[in-house]
């Protein structure tokens, strides 16, 4: 199993700043995938994260606006750059170790 | 049409009522997950099932591998249950998660 704290857990933010959300596993893993969940939607896979190689990205979202770190094995974050109301969403990591396990999500408002 | 699907979308009950929420979905899968969205979004994973049944209190959830198909079920429901309750599939070819639209659950006293 694998335990996840992702920071912070919600944030105002001014339109045009950015947010940087952290997410610390308790065990090394692979794979790690990063979520979106907008207002009234179901979660949309931003992106996947492999230690050791680039972010690989699904369609509709990009690097300059969703740029990932992960230095290691126990971490990693997302950026929401150049934020506007239309990134008020839910954020959620993910890791996959012997099954699913999920950080507790970030609530991010734009205004 | 979506690979993971559930219903019902909306589901109102009164206080002690049986409940079950289904989850159908198209894709291969090495597991399926039950997540609850609490009001203020965090999200906790309830159950991960790869075959039968199991049990966590008034929470029961089941799966059928072969038809594709779980159900959660909750027991003697309680106001407190309200939330949404989101079925995620773990695919098996490149291990992301598919995620049904939720079902938004209200427990009336």
């Amino acid at each position: 199993s694998a335990v996840i704290s992702q920071k912070p857990s919600r944030d105002i933010c001014q339109r045009g700043t950015s947010l940087t959300i952290q997410c610390q596993v308790d065990s090394q893993v692979t794979m790690m995938f990063w979520y979106r969940q907008q207002p009234g939607q179901s979660l949309t896979l931003i992106a996947t994260a492999n230690q050791g190689s680039e972010a690989t990205y699904e369609s509709g979202f990009v690097i300059d606006k969703f740029p990932i770190s992960r230095p290691n094995l126990t971490f990693s974050t997302l950026t929401v750059s150049n934020m506007s109301p239309e990134d008020s969403s839910i954020y959620l990591c993910s890791v996959v170790s012997g099954g699913a396990f999920f950080g507790q999500g970030t609530r991010l408002t734009v205004v | 049409k979506n690979e993971v699907e559930q219903s019902p979308q909306n589901l109102t009950a009164q206080e002690g009522e049986f409940i079950t929420i289904n989850c159908s979905y198209s894709v291969g899968i090495s597991a399926l997950h039950w997540l609850q969205q609490h009001p203020g979004g965090g999200i906790v994973s309830l159950f991960m099932l790869s075959s039968g049944k199991k049990k966590h209190g008034r929470l029961i959830a089941t799966i059928n591998i072969q038809e594709k198909h779980s159900s959660l079920h909750i027991t003697a429901s309680h106001p407190r249950d309200s939330a949404v309750y989101i079925c995620a599939a773990l695919s098996n070819i490149n291990n992301d998660m598919r995620f049904g639209a939720g079902t938004r659950l209200t427990v009336k006293p």
